[in-house]
């Protein structure tokens, strides 16, 4: 069964304070990681797409990599307006599903000014 | 107006209510789908619409009825609904349900309540 784990569940950070989220995945036959970010009261905003180890993307502040396990999303010198749910979610190849991304649980990123 | 769009943004509603959820995309997508976020669990897949016919049901259960009459509206009618479907509704679309890189667009949700 495709796995993804996100950790960790919540993380404080201090404005300017860089750091990590995790994405670990087991699944067959990757078609994509997908992060998202969510805030409260709103619907998962779209950051990056991600499809082979090595590959990296960067916004702003921001910079997702990928191995053949996991996703990294690196934080540069955070802002307040960074705290948000982050989301990971993986397209697997098969099947019969449409469209189908299996998400972790998210990582609450709050940012203290 | 642009994007995804859901109405209505809160609904509570009893065990033997009959109730509806609207939402519209303005991107010209040709896909839509359903998901239920509920608190501290991931984001579950509920039906897919590819141009407008229902490409998948992932095992939800009949109380939960899709409706997609075109490619820009997507319902989902609810009825007899238990407690633990209380959770956060979300729509979405995308310009094709395949493919590397399809990414979604998400409204902004229907926070439902049953009572």
């Amino acid at each position: 069964e495709d796995q993804v784990t996100q950790s960790p569940e919540a993380l404080r950070l201090q404005e300017g304070e860089s750091s990590s989220l995790n994405c670990s995945y087991t699944v067959s036959g990757l078609r994509g990681l997908f992060w998202y970010r969510q805030d409260p009261g709103k619907g998962p905003e779209f950051l990056f797409t991600l499809y082979s180890a090595g590959e990296e993307k960067e916004k702003e502040r921001l910079k997702a990599t990928l191995t053949k396990k996991e996703s990294f999303l690196h934080i540069t010198a955070p802002k307040p307006e960074d705290s948000a749910t982050y989301l990971c979610a993986v397209r697997v190849a098969g099947g019969t599903s449409y469209g189908k991304l299996t998400f972790g649980q998210g990582t609450i990123l709050t940012v203290h000014p | 107006e642009t994007g995804v769009t859901q109405t209505p943004r809160h609904l509570v509603m009893g065990m033997t209510n009959k109730k509806s959820l609207k939402c519209e995309q303005h991107l010209g997508h040709n896909a839509m789908y359903w998901y239920k976020q509920s608190a501290k669990k991931p984001l579950e897949l509920m039906f897919v619409y590819n141009f407008k016919e229902q490409t998948e049901n992932n095992s939800v259960p009949s109380r939960f009825s899709p409706e997609c009459p075109n490619s820009s509206h997507l319902f989902l009618h609810l009825h007899t609904l238990q407690p633990e479907d209380s959770a956060l509704y979300l729509c979405a679309s995308s310009q094709y349900p395949t493919g590397r890189g399809e990414k979604l667009f998400f409204g902004s949700g229907t926070q439902l309540s049953v009572l």
